[in-house]
């Protein structure tokens, strides 16, 4: 069974204090791992695939790497808009194509 | 495009009525997912269809949840009864097969049952 695990469950900066969150994770044959932003009361919406140790992308203040157990999205000098909810999931591949299992989730807020 | 349509938003209702959550997919899409989120158990897959043909219900927590697809642009979740527990938000999630895997979420129905 894939298991997600996310750390820490909430997280609290500074605007500019940069910092990471991490996505732990127990897969049989990764396919996929996705992290998601989630504002309150909306759905979650995709920021990244990674499908191979080493792996990085960017996007704005916001990097992903992939290693071959976790995976990191680091927030360089954060701004109070990127506070919500961060979530890490996994297409495995001993599922069926397109299965995802979610972490619970960081909850991050930046502070002005 | 303008994503994932899902309704109603809101929905409260009473311990022993149906309830009935709707889904239209991005057009072109060929998978649909459905999720439940709370804060006890976070995000889970319930069922998922491709090309309108259930592939995986083994989320589906018991007898009382069912959900179709009639066709490609249009999904249901039914709950018969509706119990308290049954309370969460539910999404709903498209995708496209050569879309690089990526699923995209409508904006959730927050079910209240009293």
């Amino acid at each position: 069974e894939d298991q997600v695990t996310q750390s820490p469950e909430a997280l609290r900066l500074q605007e500019g204090e940069s910092s990471s969150l991490n996505c732990s994770y127990t897969v049989s044959g990764l396919r996929g791992l996705f992290w998601y932003r989630q504002d309150p009361g909306k759905g979650p919406e995709f920021l990244f695939t990674l499908y191979s140790a080493g792996e990085e992308k960017e996007k704005e203040r916001l990097k992903a790497t992939l290693t071959k157990k976790e995976s990191f999205l680091h927030i360089t000098a954060p701004k109070p808009e990127d506070s919500a909810t961060y979530l890490c999931a996994v297409q495995g591949g001993g599922t069926s194509y397109g299965k995802l299992t979610f972490g619970q989730g960081t909850i991050l807020t930046v502070h002005p | 495009d303008a994503g994932v349509i899902q309704s109603p938003r809101h929905e409260v209702t009473e311990m022993g009525q149906e309830v009935t959550l709707r889904c239209k997919p991005i057009s072109g899409h060929d998978y649909l997912f459905w999720y439940r989120q709370t804060m006890m158990r976070g995000l889970e897959l319930l069922i998922y269809f491709n090309n309108n043909v259930p592939i995986d219900d083994s989320g589906m927590p018991e007898d009382r949840f069912s959900a179709k697809m009639p066709n490609a642009s249009f999904s249901t979740l039914k709950i018969q009864p509706s119990e308290p527990r049954d309370s969460a938000v539910y999404f709903c999630a498209s995708m496209r097969l050569a879309g690089a895997d990526t699923q995209y979420f409508g904006p959730g129905t927050r079910l209240t049952v009293l």
